[in-house]
């Protein structure tokens, strides 16, 4: 079974702050794409970073970094300078790649991380 | 990122009813998947069209179904709607290596 766990069901980080929310998943398969996706009160699921599994090189995105450990299937998203917009319910996904085509994206249950001024 | 739209935003349906929603994209991209987001949980896999034709599908019943049409706008059709059906429904349009969503569309069955 494909499945993504975020042990984290809520953070909270003071503005300015660095944060680092926990993702692992599972899957047989090699070659796939992870990502974080923020859903802010407006419900709008929003691409924050990703990361293809066969790049060791870990991306970032501006203020936005990610930590992947594939043998340990770990997938980890750091905030540096934490900003009251960041404030959202955070998802960790992947999605497997076909050579071309996709699957579907695998969602954990996301973590709800505050902000705090 | 790809503009995707959905429509409507809100809904409000009794139970036992019928409902269709829709996704359409500027970018024309032919890979459409449809996610059910109970409130407090993540997105679970409803199904997905490719080039018009379903080519995987979750753990929902048959009177959950979609189409994709020739411009890959997509529809999903809910028949006899139950109280669980309440959720936020969210398309993801796919570019190699990335899905954008649209803002969703809240259903609410009472």
């Amino acid at each position: 079974a494909q499945t993504v766990t975020q042990s984290q069901p809520e953070m909270s980080v003071q503005e300015a702050e660095t944060v680092t929310l926990s993702c692992t998943y599972d899957t047989s398969e090699s070659n796939y794409y992870l990502f974080w996706y923020k859903q802010p009160p407006s419900r709008q699921m929003i691409l924050v970073i990703r990361q293809e599994a066969y790049k060791q090189q870990n991306a970032t995105e501006n203020r936005f970094s990610v930590n992947f450990q594939k043998a340990a299937k770990s997938f980890s998203l750091k905030i540096s300078d934490s900003q009251l917009g960041d404030t959202a319910m955070y998802f960790c996904a992947f999605i497997l790649n076909y050579g071309g085509s996709q699957g579907n994206l695998i969602f954990g249950k996301g973590t709800k991380l505050s902000v705090k001024p | 990122e790809t503009g995707v739209t959905q429509s409507p935003t809100h809904l409000i349906k009794t139970r036992g009813q019928q409902v269709t929603l829709r996704c359409s994209s500027q970018s024309g991209h032919n890979t459409v998947s449809w996610y059910q987001q109970a409130l407090g949980q993540g997105p679970q896999f409803i199904f997905q069209y490719y080039r018009e034709e379903e080519n995987g599908r979750g753990n929902f019943p048959p009177r959950f179904s979609g189409l994709q049409f020739p411009n890959y706008s997509s529809e999903l059709n809910v028949n006899a709607l139950e109280l669980d059906d309440s959720a936020l429904y969210l398309c993801a349009i796919h570019a190699t290596g990335r899905a954008f969503f649209g803002q969703g569309t809240r259903l609410t069955v009472v």
